[in-house]
């Protein structure tokens, strides 16, 4: 079974400086990993997703992700980050072929302040 | 554009009530999930569908039970109502093994807060 580790709860920033959300994974097999984003009172959507291919990938919103697969490592990071980027974040992995059942992290709250 | 809908949005029970959480999906997608939120938490899987007529349990899923009678429609009961499940619930749904533009991506709804007291 696969799990997932968001490495902080909460992370304050100010405006405009970069950011790091950290995601470690473990699993036996090959795996899809995404990340959700969740405003407040509102549901998740989708940020970003590793599927297969460059290890490096894009989001919404300007935000990007690196896949390492030898430190099964699925860091999010946004090099200025904006007040309306105040939300939580969600890591999530799907072993290939599991019917899709995705396993999340507990969150990171991410705080913009001005 | 509806999406995924759940109804009611705001509940409060009783222990040992009982109530029903209504999912609808409009996108006809093949998989329906219900989730739910803690705080610290993050999201727990409680059942799923791969299909009209079909469920299956997920990580915590004693205290519930679910139906698929409607491809587009995916209910939550709970049975007899505990303060341990007062949650956000949330539902959501993907294409599944039909593909969809990102495999794996969910949809989700807004979420129901539940409250047992």
């Amino acid at each position: 079974a696969q799990s997932v580790t968001q490495l902080d709860s909460q992370v304050p920033v100010f405006e405009e400086a970069p950011v790091e959300l950290r995601c470690n994974y473990s699993s036996s097999v090959s795996v899809y990993l995404f990340w959700y984003v969740q405003y407040p009172n509102q549901g998740l959507q989708l940020l970003l997703k590793y599927l297969s291919g460059s290890t490096l990938v894009k989001g919404i919103n300007g935000f990007e992700a690196e896949f390492n697969k030898s430190q099964t490592s699925f860091h999010l990071r946004k090099p200025s980050v904006h007040i309306s980027d105040t939300a939580e974040y969600f890591c999530a992995v799907s072993d290939v072929g599991s019917n899709y059942k995705l396993t999340f992290g507990k969150g990171t709250l991410l705080t913009v302040n001005p | 554009n509806a999406g995924v809908t759940q109804t009611p949005k705001f509940r409060v029970l009783k222990t040992g009530q009982s109530m029903t959480l209504l999912c609808a999906q409009d996108m006809n997608h093949e998989y329906m999930y219900w989730y739910r939120q803690d705080p610290g938490m993050g999201l727990r899987l409680i059942h799923y569908s791969v299909g009209e007529g079909t469920t299956a349990k997920g990580e915590v899923p004693d205290g519930y039970n679910v139906s698929r009678l409607k491809k587009q429609n995916f209910l939550l009961g709970l049975e007899s109502a505990a303060p341990s499940q007062t949650s956000v619930y949330f539902c959501a749904s993907s294409p599944g093994l039909a593909g969809g533009p990102v495999p794996g991506e969910l949809f989700f709804g807004e979420g129901s807060r539940l409250t047992v007291l």
